[in-house]
C-alpha cells in the first residue's frame, strides 16, 4: 500500500513569490491533515479535512494561506504571497477517520526556503 | 484546548542504556497516545500507540504507559541503540474528532 505522497519534496522561492505544495493520501482515508513543522519542533496543525470538508482550520493564516481538497481525494495549500517566515517543513497526513483515535500517517513533507 | 508539554528535550544515554521520556496533557477527554520517531530530514514515523483504556502496551524494545489520573503518558526505551537516535514526539488525540496536539519532541542522542 503506497503512502502518504507530497510533492514537491523541496522547493526554493523569493519572498513575496506564490507557492503550491500537493498531497495525495493514503486511499480510503477521509481525514487529510496539513502541518507546519519548524526546526526543532513538532507539527502545528494548519488545517483538517474530513473529506472534502474544511472543519478545523482555526490555524491557518487565512490572509496569505489557503487550501482546498476538491473531490475529497488530493489536497493543495498555497501560499500566496510567501514571507521570509514562511520557511518550514509542511507536512501532510492523513487517517481514516472515524470517532477519533485512528492512527495518523505523514508524508514525506515539503521543505520550503524562502529567500 | 488540549495542551502536550514533553520532557526532556534533548537527552543522551550510553548504548545498552534505557531512555524514557515523558509527556503530560491537559484534556481528560483525549483518549489516544501516539508516539513518533523522526529521523533528520525523514517524516513523522508511528512507532506505538496507547488508548486510554490500557495502562500500558509493550513492542519488543520500546513500551509505553499511561497514567489518565495524573494525565501523564510515557515512552520507555530499553537496549537502546545507535540507530534509536532521532527526534521523538508525542502526541494527544481528541474523542471529539481527528485533532492531534504534538510536544515539542525529544532529540534523543545514543553514544555508541
Amino acid at each position: 500500500e503506497a503512502g502518504v505522497v507530497q510533492s514537491p519534496r523541496y522547493k526554493i522561492i523569493e519572498k513575496k513569490q506564490p507557492v503550491a505544495f500537493w498531497c495525495n493520501p493514503i486511499s480510503g482515508h477521509n481525514t487529510l491533515y496539513w502541518y507546519l513543522q519548524n526546526l526543532g519542533q513538532g507539527p502545528e496543525l494548519l488545517i483538517r479535512y474530513e473529506n472534502e470538508e474544511a472543519v478545523d482550520d482555526s490555524q491557518l493564516p487565512k490572509d496569505r494561506f489557503s487550501a482546498e481538497r476538491l473531490k475529497g481525494v488530493d489536497s493543495t495549500l498555497k501560499i500566496q504571497p510567501a514571507e521570509l517566515g514562511d520557511s518550514a517543513v509542511y507536512l501532510c497526513a492523513s487517517s481514516s477517520g472515524g470517532t477519533g483515535g485512528e492512527t495518523q500517517y505523514f508524508g514525506p513533507g515539503t521543505r520550503l526556503l524562502v529567500l | 484546548g488540549e495542551n502536550v508539554e514533553q520532557h526532556p528535550s534533548t537527552l543522551s544515554v550510553q548504548e545498552g542504556d534505557s531512555a524514557v521520556i515523558k509527556c503530560t496533557y491537559s484534556d481528560s477527554a483525549s483518549n489516544y497516545f501516539p508516539w513518533y520517531k523522526q529521523e533528520l530530514g525523514k517524516r513523522p514515523q508511528l512507532i506505538i500507540d496507547i488508548r486510554s483504556n490500557v495502562g500500558e502496551k509493550k513492542d519488543q524494545r520500546i513500551a509505553v504507559t499511561l497514567n489518565k489520573t495524573a494525565k501523564h503518558f510515557s515512552l520507555h526505551i530499553t537496549e537502546t541503540q545507535p540507530e534509536d537516535s532521532a527526534v521523538y514526539f508525542c502526541a494527544a488525540s481528541s474523542n471529539t474528532g481527528n485533532q492531534f496536539y504534538f510536544g515539542t519532541g525529544t532529540s534523543l542522542t545514543v553514544i555508541p
